[in-house]
């Protein structure tokens, strides 16, 4: 079972818009990662953030975690086409394991 | 970088068939993982290995095997294959230092016919 969920499950904006992704999880993690699923590919880790930080950038992402609500965002700035993937987040498995559990996704489309 | 590779990218075989997928990691990682996608359903994990000749049921193990008999190898099997078994599958390695990300392969989009 899914321990992270994803929402929207799919966004349409326009190139040079900011795409904003959210993560809910269920139970306390150690660490939250996001990643991205290009169309029929691998996925490709962006960033991990640990349950005692609040905020991270990597380029045009910022990502945030929000423990006490048990949800993280995904903030892509200025938009490419280029960034339309899948975009996935996965926190520790349950019980503290190390294996990180998948949410369903979110497909987002950056239309030129 | 780290490369996880998978033997094919697309593959189609029949109902009945034994079919194996392959996965190579170079990067003397301890634990690979075998997923399958569907689209609504994400990532659900079938096997894993934390080392070699150890392996680990995931949430859904019916209906495959897995095999492990080298560090950097690890085959996925389809004993006798069905029609719901098409689907994509994603094999993955993680170092077990924590934080570590895990890198994935490009996946195998397989047909049973």
């Amino acid at each position: 079972s899914q321990q992270g969920e994803e929402d929207p499950q799919a966004l349409s904006i326009q190139e040079g818009e900011n795409a904003t992704m959210n993560c809910s999880y269920k139970t306390s993690i150690n660490n939250l990662q996001w990643y991205r699923q290009n169309s029929g590919r691998g996925l490709v880790h962006l960033i991990l953030i640990r349950s005692n930080e609040r905020e991270k950038h990597s380029g045009r992402l910022r990502v945030t975690l929000d423990t006490s609500k048990k949800s993280s965002s995904l903030l892509i700035t200025a938009s490419r086409a280029a960034d339309t993937a899948s975009y996935f987040c996965a926190t520790d498995g349950k019980g503290g394991s190390y294996i990180p559990t998948f949410g369903r996704g979110t497909s987002l489309i950056v239309h030129p | 970088d780290v490369k996880v590779t998978q033997s094919s990218r697309y593959l189609v075989k029949r109902t009945g068939e034994k079919v194996f997928l392959e996965c190579v990691q170079d990067m003397d990682h301890e634990n690979m993982f075998w997923y399958r996608q569907d689209p609504g359903l994400g990532l659900r994990l079938i096997y894993f290995s934390y080392d070699v000749k150890m392996k680990e049921k995931g949430d859904i193990p019916e209906g495959y095997s897995v095999s492990r008999e080298k560090k950097e190898r690890f085959s996925l099997i389809l004993e006798s294959a069905s029609t719901n078994q098409t689907s994509m599958y994603l094999c993955a390695s993680l170092d077990r230092l924590a934080m570590q990300p895990q890198h994935f392969g490009d996946g195998t989009r397989l047909s049973i016919l």
